[in-house]
């Protein structure tokens, strides 16, 4: 079974651009979270969905959405990108909401300039 | 708010036992999780305690009190390929679901 697939693998954007990054969760999974991992550190909750709703908010600004569609992919959206922004964006998918047990996806690195 | 501290760097030799501590603090505790983080890979789950106790699986075992908000990874028989960062991770209910992870220790292990 393939696992959870990201893309792109690597993204570079300036400042104040938009970017959107794509996660596609294992099969059967129906609950997506994004993380931001900067190097060195451990990964930031961004979100969590289940069944097409947000169900978990990490402390990031309101330039970072998020959505899930009926077949359980994700998507993240960054605006207003800033160079702090760059970093590692992992997904991880899940049974449930509740599941303790998270896949992760290899990762977009994104780069700001 | 949520804070969980592990320690930065662990040394040890391989086929030794090392056990890499973690502490936290959170409103909402759910559950105590552990993964594994080789350089440039994805974290990968290794064990979850929800209750009080050890668990085992394997060469990892992890434990968790409640009352002490502590818990702890041990790594038995150590092998090269253990070299890695590992990472401690509440489950919040508070707000929502959340996963906060700590900031990492990472092991290195030596011949």
């Amino acid at each position: 079974d393939a696992g959870v697939t990201q893309s792109p693998t690597h993204l570079i954007k300036t400042r104040g651009q938009q970017v959107t990054l794509r996660c596609s969760p294992i099969s059967g999974h129906k609950s997506v979270s994004w993380y931001q991992q900067v190097l060195g550190q451990g990964p930031q909750f961004i979100f969590q969905y289940y069944e097409k709703e947000e169900r978990g908010r990490g402390n990031f600004p309101d330039r970072f959405s998020a959505r899930q569609f009926p077949n359980y992919s994700s998507e993240l959206n960054v605006n207003a990108l800033l160079l702090g922004d760059s970093a590692l964006y992992l997904c991880a998918s899940s049974l449930g909401a509740d599941s303790y047990e998270q896949y992760f996806g290899p990762g977009t690195r994104l780069t700001v300039t | 708010g949520q804070s969980l501290e592990q320690p930065s760097e662990v040394t040890a030799v391989e086929g030794a036992i090392v056990q890499i501590n973690c502490t936290y603090q959170t409103s909402g505790f759910y559950g105590l999780s552990w993964y594994q983080q080789h350089d440039g890979g994805a974290p990968t789950f290794l064990s979850y305690n929800g209750l009080d106790g050890l668990e085992e699986t394997g060469r990892f075992s992890s434990f968790l009190s409640r009352s002490d908000s502590y818990g702890y990874l041990l790594l038995q028989e150590l092998q090269m390929k253990d070299s890695a960062s590992y990472f401690c991770a509440v489950r919040d209910l508070t707000g929502g679901f959340k996963t906060i992870f700590g900031a990492g220790t990472r092991l290195f292990v030596k011949a």
